[in-house]
């Protein structure tokens, strides 16, 4: 089993500075692989990025993804007021199929 | 839009059933694989397994020995049971839809429902 390690466990940032989260895989993983979600308090969680690096439809360009091999890395630029939230790393493999780390809270300072 | 709802009984007693359906608006049933995922308290999700209209079905193995799932296309809706529950089951249950195109991740989630195992 692929196990996902997301980094920090918590993130203390104001509204414009730049967040960067870290999602660290046991194994490698293929980059087509890796996904993010964000998940706000009471909501589904929400596709933002797929493939590592593409962004999901409607999701903002302050939103970019990178990384390859084990290290993953999810940027929000500008960070907006709704912004903060949890957000999830999570890889496709074979067994279990779908994997997830466990979380990133950004929180406002 | 694809819309999910779970619905079912938000207590459970220890060693019973937990059984949820999600019903799904905005897409047939029949077109897609849908996948059952719950949140523990304090912890990432965790991915439950999926199912196909045609009824194949794909479990997590360190649930594969508790967990059924099933398809009524009339209704567009799909199930989970998971028997023999204990504490350790209370989780929010989310049921979403598998990116159709690659199967990778999934596009389309429903809210949650609170499931507690308590007595």
């Amino acid at each position: 089993e692929i196990v996902l390690t997301q980094s920090p466990g918590t993130l203390s940032l104001s509204p414009g500075e730049r967040a960067t989260l870290s999602c660290r895989a046991s194994q490698s993983v293929s980059s087509s692989y890796l996904v993010w979600y964000q998940q706000k308090p009471g909501q589904a969680p929400r596709l933002l990025i797929y493939g590592a690096s593409s962004r999901a439809t409607g999701i903002a360009d302050r939103f970019s993804g990178s990384g390859s091999g084990t290290d993953f890395t999810l940027t929000i630029s500008r960070l907006e007021p709704e912004d903060f939230a949890v957000y999830y790393c999570q890889q496709y493999g074979s067994s279990p199929m779908y994997t997830f780390g466990q979380g990133t809270r950004l929180e406002i300072k | 839009q694809v819309q999910l709802q779970e619905s079912g009984p938000g207590l459970v007693k220890p060693s019973e059933t937990l059984s949820l359906t999600c019903t799904v608006s905005g897409a047939s049933i029949s077109s897609f694989y849908w996948s059952w995922i719950r949140q523990s308290p304090g912890k990432g999700p965790e991915w439950i397994g999926y199912i196909y209209y045609s009824g194949r079905t794909n479990y997590n193995p360190s649930l594969r020995s508790r967990v059924t799932m099933s398809v009524d296309s009339s209704e567009n809706q799909f199930s989970l049971r998971l028997s023999s529950v204990t504490a350790a089951d209370t989780a929010v249950y989310h049921c979403a839809r598998v990116e159709p195109n690659t199967a990778w991740y999934f596009d389309y989630w429903g809210r949650g429902t609170l499931v507690t195992v308590s007595s």
